[in-house]
């Protein structure tokens, strides 16, 4: 079993639509979970950055973590055709420098 | 107030040759990491520096591939005798180790002839 795992999608949605986009892991040893948002050949943006289980929002976006269930969720409102680009899950086990852990990532298309 | 800087964007190389890859992290950055990347893939850990010292190189083939973050100057991530397998985009990641997040350079695209 991979340490996390992540569907590839694609996921093709219209504008305006709602997105969730999950992942699992396998490892409880996770305490820091993260959403970058990547364009076609660039390099990983960070979105959102969380640590306990609950929901954080920042604008559109929100970030859920079910730390119980091994189990994060991003959720993105009034999806636009520029969120069209890879989403990727990542997860570290402390904040002094460990490794970040990914997922394969979720394409993403929102068409107008 | 630059992001993290990579070098080159784009970096041809035929088999047999070498391959050096630069990063310079955020300013007030002294953590960095590196990462591949192949198509239908997730970023791929390889190696984490910080100034003058190897932290974590778990995720480093154990021949051909070594990594630096001299004390001057940017990190350097070295290929030795590239092969085709080698083709990628190799990103820099960069953190303060204060738990804000890593912040990823543009990223190098190797590829191999």
């Amino acid at each position: 079993q991979k340490e996390v795992e992540q569907d590839p999608g694609p996921l093709s949605v219209p504008e305006g639509a709602i997105v969730s986009l999950n992942c699992t892991y396998s490892n409880s040893a996770f305490q820091y979970f993260m959403w970058y948002r990547q364009y076609s050949r660039k390099g990983p943006e960070l979105l959102m950055y969380t640590y306990s289980s609950g929901n954080k929002e920042d604008g559109r976006f929100t970030a859920q973590v079910d730390k119980s269930s091994k189990y994060i969720s991003l959720f993105i409102r009034d999806s636009q055709p520029s969120d069209s680009a890879t989403y990727l899950c990542a997860m570290i086990f402390n904040q002094a420098g460990t490794a970040l852990i990914f997922g394969k990532g979720t394409t993403l298309s929102v068409s107008s | 107030n630059a992001g993290v800087m990579q070098n080159p964007r784009h970096l041809v190389r035929r088999r047999g040759q070498e391959a050096r890859l630069r990063c310079s992290p955020m300013k007030g950055h002294s953590h960095v990491y590196w990462y591949r990347q192949l198509p239908e893939e997730g970023l791929k850990f390889m190696v984490y520096l910080q100034k003058e010292n190897i932290i974590d190189e778990s995720g480093m083939p154990k021949e051909r591939f070594s990594a630096e973050f001299p004390k001057e100057g940017p990190s350097i991530l070295r290929i030795q005798q590239v092969v085709r397998g080698d083709s990628a985009a190799y990103f820099c990641a960069s953190s303060s180790g204060q738990g804000n997040g890593y912040t990823f350079g543009s990223g190098t695209r190797l590829t191999v002839v």
